[in-house]
Order: C-alpha cells, then structure tokens, then sequence
C-alpha cells in the first residue's frame, strides 16, 4: 500500500508568495492531521479533519494559514502570504478511526521561506 | 498545561542499552507512544502502551509507564547505529476524548556510536 503522499518534498518561496502544500492520506483512512515541525517549536499540531470535516484548527497560527479536505482522499495546506518564520517541515498524517493510536505520517513538505 | 517533555539529546555507544525519558501531563491519557523519527523521513509509531498497563516488551524495546509519576521511558537493548534517529513521546490531549488528538514531546536525537 502507498503511504501518505505530500508534495512538494522541498519548496523555496519568497516572502509574500503563496504556498500550496498537498497530502494524500492512506486510501480508508477517515482523520487527516497536519503538523509543523521547527527546531524551536517542535512538532505542533496545527489542524485535523474527521471524513474531511475541520474538527479543531486552534493550532493553526494564524488567518494567513487555511487548510482544505475536498474529498477523502486529498488536503491541502495554504498560506497566504508567506513569510520567513513559516519555514518549517509541514507533515501530513493519517489514521483509521478516531483512537487507535498510529498515526500515519508523509515524508513531510520542507517549506523555506527567504 | 499540554507539555509532554524529554531531554534532547542521548550518546551511547553501540551493543549498549539506551533510555530515554519522558513526563506527560494528563493522567487520563488512554495510551501513551514512542514514535521514531528517521533523517528526512516522517515519524513511525514504535510501540505504544495502554495506561492500565506497567510495563510493554517488544523484542529489544522495552516501554515502562509510571503513572504516579506521570513518566515513561523507552529502553533499547543492544543499541545498534540504525537506532540513530529522534524519538518522540506522545499523549492523547487532554480532554480530546475519543479523538485520539496526539501531542508529541521535543524529542530526543538518540546518537549511537560504533
């Protein structure tokens, strides 16, 4: 079975672009959560979606950050604009079912802004 | 507050038995995960304990939970140099019920050398 699939693996922006980072979860797998991950910060858990609905985004940073479940099977990332201390390695996980613990993870996106 | 802390950094030396620590926060956390992070890879559960449990052993991986303490610990036997990776700690957030919303500590980069 294919993993959890993000793209792109490495993106290099400049600060006031757009960033569109994708994901698609594990086919069956019904939460979606994505994570930024920074040597100061750690991993922190920005959103999570149950059967593509937003169930919490308090992680989220900021209004500039919005992310997006149109279907099972793909999520996107966004921020609008970017700026330098969005760099970071966003990942992508997935799970089947609300608690059972394995949360699946891509590769990650790293995301450098300059 | 939501802090699952470890300590950074770990050196031992190959065919010696590493531990890494961790406290977490919520003593009602169900389950309690050691996550393994390679170089430029995403995180890979490891092991995993339920909280009504002390003690899990799983081949040279060895997880003990007090939860008096709120610590748990993550023992390798015969550390070998593909241990070398970032190991994470993590628990359910408090009061996410059966979401299964995980929190993960900083991590400790387990250094092993030959």
């Amino acid at each position: 079975d294919a993993g959890v699939i993000q793209s792109p693996r490495h993106e290099v922006t400049e600060m006031g672009q757009e960033v569109t980072l994708r994901c698609k979860p594990i086919s069956g797998h019904d939460y979606l959560f994505w994570y930024r991950q920074t040597m100061m910060r750690g991993l922190e858990l920005l959103i999570y979606f149950n059967n593509n609905v937003p169930i919490d985004d308090s992680g989220m940073p900021e209004d500039r950050f919005s992310a997006k479940m149109p279907n099972a099977s793909f999520s996107t990332l966004k921020i609008q604009p970017s700026e330098p201390r969005d760099s970071a390695v966003y990942f992508c996980a997935s799970r089947k079912g609300p608690n059972t613990g394995e949360l699946f993870f891509g590769e990650g996106s790293r995301l450098t802004v300059l | 507050g939501e802090d699952v802390e470890q300590s950074l950094f770990l050196s031992v030396r190959e065919g010696d038995s590493s531990v890494i620590n961790c406290t977490y926060t919520d003593s009602s956390s169900t389950y309690l995960y050691w996550y393994k992070q390679e170089p430029g890879a995403g995180l890979q559960l490891l092991t995993y304990i339920f909280s009504n449990m002390d003690m899990k052993q799983d081949q040279r991986l060895t997880v003990l939970l007090n939860k008096k303490d709120k610590h748990l610990s993550l023992r390798i036997a015969d550390t070998q140099t593909g241990d070398s990776a970032i190991y994470f700690c993590a628990e359910t957030l408090p009061g996410s019920g059966n979401t299964g919303k995980l929190i993960f500590g900083q991590g400790t980069t387990l250094q092993v050398k030959p």
